[in-house]
């Protein structure tokens, strides 16, 4: 069963520190995505990748970074945790030929900044 | 950039009751999709659908991209389709995906 896992399914850290969220698919997909959901504003792109190395701003990528070392894993970095900050994260992998129709999304990470 | 709007934001319904969800998007599109967001937040893909009608048991879909919008009709509905409903479209560049803020439906038994 193909799959994207999410390192932590809740976490909750202090203004200013520096957060790592973890993603890894298992599906070989070159395209993987960081989202943020809020209430009343769906999803939103926070960057996104279309290959090892290559990054891509999404629609909010302010307070954030990210690194795709590997194929197989995305990650999202709060360099500067802040209270504004505290929301839904969902991450995604899809081929780069199938469009919205490959999209797999992993459980999502619940981040509380205090 | 294009919008999507999607309504109604919230819907209460009795178990065997049907309803419609729409979605409006603002602007020529090249993909358009429902997804259905479980209340673990999962969320798990329903219907592709840039154009036509499809179904898949008491769901289905149906857009009608030259007047752009998207239905989604949920008969005889079960407490099990609880959760958000998401409409998600993608740009004629290619390569961005926008999503609506998503209708919340709520199944009582």
């Amino acid at each position: 069963d193909v799959k994207v896992t999410q390192s932590s399914r809740y976490l909750v850290k202090r203004t200013g520190e520096k957060v790592f969220l973890e993603c890894v698919q298992d599906m070989d997909h070159e395209n993987m995505f960081w989202y943020r959901q809020d209430p009343g504003l769906g999803l939103r792109l926070i960057y996104f990748s279309y290959d090892v190395k290559m990054k891509e701003k999404g629609d909010i990528p302010e307070g954030y970074s990210v690194s795709r070392e590997k194929k197989e894993r995305f990650s999202l970095i709060l360099e500067s945790a802040s209270t504004n900050q505290t929301s839904m994260y969902l991450c995604a992998s899809r081929l780069r030929t199938q469009g919205a129709l490959g999209y797999t999304f992993g459980s999502g990470t619940r981040l509380t900044v205090v | 950039g294009i919008q999507v709007e999607q309504s109604p934001p919230d819907l209460i319904l009795q178990e065997g009751a049907n309803s419609t969800l729409r979605c409006n998007f603002s602007d020529s599109v090249n993909n358009l999709q429902w997804f259905h967001q479980n209340p673990w937040g999962q969320l798990i893909n329903l219907f592709y659908i840039p154009s036509g009608t499809k179904q898949n048991g008491r769901l289905s879909a149906t857009t009608v991209a030259t007047e752009r919008y998207s239905l989604l009709y949920i008969s005889s509905s079960q407490t099990t389709d609880s959760g958000v409903y998401f409409c998600a479209v993608e740009n004629t560049g290619g390569f961005k995906t926008i999503f609506g803020a998503g209708t919340r439906l709520f199944v009582k038994a």
